[in-house]
């Protein structure tokens, strides 16, 4: 079974820094997607940035950047130039490139923004 | 502008009481999920519906839990009876599969749920 692991319960960064939030994952395929979403307080699930598996390329949106890492399993959200609205709930989340696939969560990571 | 739309936004009831949760997918869309998140357990995926078809629903406790999609507008997650164990929200999310690929998971601001 699929599984999806973020370590970091809660992080913090100094408004203005650089935060990378880790996510590993686990796997037998070799097609699939990789999205980390957002969810500030007011409950809103926001997709950030999504990566599918084949590109070798990590994806970039404005100051949001992942580390992709297939051999590694490992897929990790950089946060360049933190600003106070960035604080929220980050999760992971992983599917498979098949017709009748979830999306599989993983449990979070709380960020925290310090100005 | 496109969304996912629920109702109701916040719903407490008393144990044993029936709970009916609603969700309007993003027209067009032909995959409706339904997760529930707690602070404990993070979200979990209760069971998926594509072009109105259950897929999977083995997240789901059976013995009381129900869902379903009447029409392609539709979405209800019901709740019968309802426990104290079952407050968490609920979240629906739409997406189109095509030939070609997925597209993103829309979500609804969810059902904040709390049984007493």
């Amino acid at each position: 079974a699929q599984t999806v692991t973020q370590s970091q319960p809660e992080m913090s960064v100094q408004e203005a820094e650089t935060v990378t939030l880790s996510c590993t994952y686990d796997t037998s395929e070799s097609d699939y997607y990789l999205f980390w979403y957002k969810q500030p307080p007011s409950r809103q699930m926001i997709l950030v940035i999504r990566q599918e598996a084949y590109k070798q390329q990590n994806a970039t949106e404005n100051r949001f950047s992942v580390n992709f890492q297939k051999a590694a399993k490992s897929f990790s959200l950089k946060i360049s130039d933190s600003q106070l609205g960035d604080a929220a709930m980050y999760f992971c989340a992983y599917r498979r490139v098949r017709r009748d696939d979830k999306i599989i969560f993983g449990k979070g990571t709380r960020l925290h923004i310090l100005p | 502008d496109a969304r996912v739309t629920q109702t109701p936004r916040d719903k407490v009831t008393e144990m044993g009481q029936e709970v009916t949760m609603r969700c309007q997918p993003i027209l067009g869309h032909n995959t409706v999920f339904w997760y529930r998140q707690t602070m404990m357990q993070g979200l979990e995926l209760l069971a998926y519906f594509r072009n109105r078809a259950p897929l999977d629903d083995s997240g789901m406790p059976k013995d009381r839990f129900s869902a379903e999609m009447p029409d392609a507008t539709l979405a209800t997650l019901k709740i019968q009876p309802s426990e104290p164990r079952d407050s968490a929200v609920y979240f629906c999310a739409s997406g189109l599969l095509l030939m070609e690929g997925w597209t993103e998971a829309f979500f609804g601001q969810g059902t904040r749920l709390t049984v007493v």
